[in-house]
Formats: C-alpha cells, sequence, structure tokens
C-alpha cells in the first residue's frame, strides 16, 4: 500500500522566510509520481510539480524548489522567501505510473497537508 | 491550459433532496475524473474514479446508490448526492487527467463544491 507523511501539521513564519515542507512516502512500485499541490483558502487545489521516480533532479521554478532524494523516500519543498500569499495548506501526492487503465492507475494517495501560514 | 470548471461553488439544500454538480474539463479531453470529499482541516478522500463510458469505480465504503456519478463525455462528469441528509455536508472536489501527453498523468483540479444539508 502507498502511503504520504507530511509530518508538519502547522508552519508559521515571518514574511521573507525561507521554509521547507516536509514529504516521506511509501510504495512497492518501481515506477510512480510524485505530486505537490497548493489549496489557497478559496479551495481550489493548485498543480505545482510532478515529479518521476526515475528522475532525481532537483527543480527550482522562481521561489520554489523541491528535492527528491530517492534514497530516503522523501520530497521537499522549499519555498524561498516566503510571501503572504504563500499562505495555503500544501499536499504532497504519490501516485501510480503503471499501465493506463489499471484499477489503480492515477489514484492519488495524498498526505494530510501542511498549514503554512506566511505573517507579513 | 488544464482548466477544470466546478458547479455550483456553493449549494445549500434540505434534507431528502437530491444535488447534482457538474465537472467539466474546459481545454482539454478528460478520459478519467476523479471526485473527491474533503472534510474541514483534512486531507482529500477520493470517492471514486470515473472513465468516460465507463460505470464509475467506487471506493470501499462510499455508497454508489447514494453517490452516483455519470462520465458520459471526455468533458463532463457528474456528481448527484440523492436524498441528502446534514452527514453529506461537507466540500466535494473533482479532478480530471487528460487524454494524452503531459496531461495524462496530472490531475487538475475544480474549484469544489460546498455543500450543505439542512
Amino acid at each position: 500500500a502507498q502511503k504520504v507523511t507530511q509530518a508538519q501539521t502547522e508552519i508559521s513564519v515571518v514574511e521573507k522566510e525561507d521554509v521547507t515542507l516536509d514529504c516521506v512516502y511509501e510504495t512497492r512500485d518501481t515506477t510512480y509520481y510524485l505530486f505537490w499541490y497548493k489549496q489557497p483558502p478559496s479551495g481550489e487545489l493548485v498543480f505545482l510539480i510532478r515529479r518521476n521516480s526515475f528522475d532525481e533532479q532537483n527543480e527550482i521554478s522562481g521561489r520554489y524548489s523541491w528535492n527528491f532524494q530517492k534514497s530516503t523516500s522523501s520530497f521537499n519543498f522549499t519555498i524561498t522567501a516566503s510571501q503572504v500569499v504563500d499562505s495555503a495548506v500544501y499536499f504532497c501526492a504519490l501516485s501510480e505510473a503503471g499501465r493506463a487503465g489499471g484499477t489503480s492507475y492515477g489514484k492519488l494517495t495524498f498526505g494530510q497537508g501542511t498549514i503554512l501560514t506566511v505573517h507579513p | 491550459g488544464a482548466v477544470v470548471s466546478q458547479h455550483p461553488s456553493r449549494v445549500i439544500c434540505k434534507s431528502g433532496t437530491s444535488v447534482k454538480i457538474e465537472c467539466r474539463s474546459l481545454d482539454f479531453q478528460a478520459t478519467t475524473m476523479f471526485w473527491y470529499r474533503q472534510f474541514p482541516k483534512q486531507s482529500l478522500m477520493l470517492m471514486a474514479t470515473s472513465n468516460e463510458g465507463s460505470k464509475a469505480t467506487y471506493e470501499q465504503g462510499v455508497e454508489k446508490d447514494k453517490f452516483l456519478i455519470n462520465h458520459a463525455s471526455l468533458t463532463l462528469s457528474t456528481l448527484t448526492v440523492t436524498s441528502a441528509h446534514p452527514e453529506d455536508s461537507s466540500f466535494y472536489i473533482c479532478s480530471a487527467s487528460g487524454v494524452a501527453g503531459y496531461l495524462r498523468d496530472i490531475q487538475y483540479f475544480g474549484a469544489g463544491t460546498r455543500l450543505s444539508v439542512l
């Protein structure tokens, strides 16, 4: 069975601070995808990134960066110079990347989410 | 690209009535749509997976007759909460994944529907 753990329930920082959101996963699949989604107060989940299990390169997109460490089954997300607009719930998720049409294909296993509050 | 529209955003209904929620992929064809339920300050709970033209696959513990899902086209899926009761009050979110390319393995989410049953 797949499992995603986001140990940090809530994080509070002051604007311009850097913050890292932790994500640890468990899966028996050799091929899988990892995701991060942002859920602002409006409720809609916004896709941030997808990472294939074969691609361990770290990625940077503006103030966002992701560190994928297969050896420790972690996929951490760092926001540099945080802003008030970054305040949201962030979800890490895992999906099987096997045969399309399989019963579990594409299903996401979500972590419990981390509530990030950035204070001015 | 990859926009998913969900309607209505909020609905208040009386106990015993049925409520229909629509989920549309606006700029891509969605072979698979997913329906989730989210309780306050909790993660998303998958209710069912629907593929265009076939019956939805429900997760364990989700009542098929209570939550009717129809995925009639590659751009539209509906969730009908039948004979709604106060315990059905929740935030319902749909997502869609596309036919090909980078859209195939990514779920794009709608804005959610907040259902309140009186």
